[in-house]
């Protein structure tokens, strides 16, 4: 089983919608969790932490579960320009390094 | 620049031949972590350096990858006798914090095939 796993999508939704991608991690451990943004055939990028109270930044909010070891994120109102690959991330083992998921893909549609 | 700096960006291998992919954190910054990442995967983790010390190599996948970096700043992956399943793009990252507690900012990677 993956440290970090997460929907593997595609999701493909019109602009304006509304999408939510889910991740759960095996660690308990964990300290800290981001949600990382990857365009095609670019670097990771961070989007944003995720912080026991939720939090949000925007049209994306962002939740975490410690007792179930389950992240969210939500994105309101899609843009065109949100269309890339969502990472979750943890940190996690000896070297609590970030763990990433597999990623899931969305294409907001015109 | 600012940002986290790879080079070369892309290099054409033949199966056997050693490559050395170079990473520029930015400066100041206390950790390093190398990333392997193929096509349609998330990246994968091959080692953390804090400063010069490598804490921690377990995600290198054989004694054919070696990690160096020296004085705490710039950091070289080696990759001896490369192999077609070593082609993914190299990722690196720093970060001002230790460990993964902080923001990591990646370079734009190394496109390694092997041909």
């Amino acid at each position: 089983r993956k440290e970090v796993e997460q929907d593997p999508g595609p999701f493909n939704v019109p602009e304006g919608a509304t999408v939510a991608f889910n991740c759960t991690y095996s660690n308990s451990a964990s300290q800290s969790f981001f949600w990382y943004r990857q365009d095609c055939r670019k670097e990771p990028k961070l989007l944003m932490s995720v912080y026991s109270s939720g939090n949000e930044d925007g049209r994306f909010t962002a939740q975490l579960n410690r007792a179930s070891q389950y992240i969210s994120l939500l994105i309101r109102d899609s843009k065109l320009s949100d269309s890339a690959t969502y990472l979750c991330v943890v940190n996690t083992g000896s070297a609590r390094q970030l763990t990433f998921g597999s990623g899931t893909q969305l294409t907001v549609l015109p | 620049g600012a940002g986290v700096s790879q080079s070369p960006r892309y290099k054409v291998a033949k199966r056997g031949q050693d490559v050395a992919l170079r990473c520029d954190p930015i400066s100041g910054h206390v950790s390093l972590f190398w990333y392997q990442q193929a096509l349609g995967q998330g990246p994968e983790f091959l080692t953390y350096f804090q400063n010069e010390a490598q804490l921690d190599k377990s995600g290198l996948p054989s004694d054919r990858f070696f990690a160096e970096r020296p004085e705490g700043s710039v950091s070289t992956l080696k990759i001896q006798r490369t192999q077609q399943e070593d082609s993914a793009v190299y990722l690196c990252a720093s970060s001002l914090g230790l460990q993964g507690n902080t923001e990591a900012f990646f370079g734009q990677g190394t496109r390694l095939t092997v041909v």
